[in-house]
């Protein structure tokens, strides 16, 4: 079954405490992104890959890194969360960089930070 | 000013109704225009695409007004299962989406 995965789909964390959270896509898509939902703002990109060990930041990386070492996973890495990191998380992956392909989505990551 | 507007809603409904959501965009070169549904507290899926002259798949209904920047979507004889949150969703470069805060839609029996 072509899918994305994401885990945790649910994690609660302290201030400080650097944690990774693991995307994964079946697809053999080349462009792999994250986003944060977040009531009221939508869907904001974090950062993006056009291709193995090729990133970009999205509009609001500050706080996070990513790589991409594997055509199908793109960890999304908080090396110091803070509480306004608190949000909805999914991981979506296309195939192709052009906006005219279908984005597909993971389960999303609900994450809190205290 | 948002670079994608959407009413928030919700939009209250009975079965049956016929329903239109706009969205508006802000960026003129803006090339490629989409429809995503979501379902609470689940991932966004694609429901259809927007065409320059139009497309419809079953009783959705999309519409694209470049002279006036915007998107509709419209929903005849809602259904129950039609409710969700609609994402419109923008492309102005070939690297990234622009979405929309989304329109929420509650059909009622």
């Amino acid at each position: 079954e072509a899918q994305v995965t994401q885990n945790p789909r649910y994690l609660i964390t302290v201030t400080g405490k650097k944690l990774t959270v693991t995307c994964s896509q079946n697809m053999n898509h080349e462009y792999m992104s994250w986003y944060r939902q977040d009531p009221g703002l939508g869907l904001r990109q974090i950062y993006y890959s056009m291709n193995v060990e090729v990133t970009d930041k999205g509009d609001v990386p500050e706080g996070y890194k990513v790589s991409r070492k594997e055509k199908r996973n793109f960890p999304l890495i908080l090396e110091s969360p803070s509480p306004n990191q608190t949000s909805l998380y999914f991981c979506a992956s296309s195939f192709s960089t052009s906006g005219l392909y279908e984005q597909y989505f993971g389960p999303g990551t609900r994450l809190t930070v205290t | 000013r948002k670079e994608v507007e959407q009413d928030p809603g919700p939009f209250n409904v009975p079965e049956g109704a016929t329903v239109a959501f706009n969205c508006t965009y802000s960026n003129s070169a803006s090339q490629s225009f989409f429809w995503y549904r979501q379902d609470c507290r689940k991932e966004p899926k694609l429901l259809m695409s927007v065409y320059s002259s139009g497309n419809e798949d079953g009783r959705f209904t999309a519409q694209l007004n470049r002279a006036s920047q915007y998107i509709s979507l419209l929903i005849r004889d809602s259904k129950l299962s039609d409710s969700a949150t609609y994402l419109c969703v923008v492309n102005h470069n070939t690297d990234k989406l622009i979405f929309g805060t989304g329109t929420r839609l509650q059909v009622f029996p």
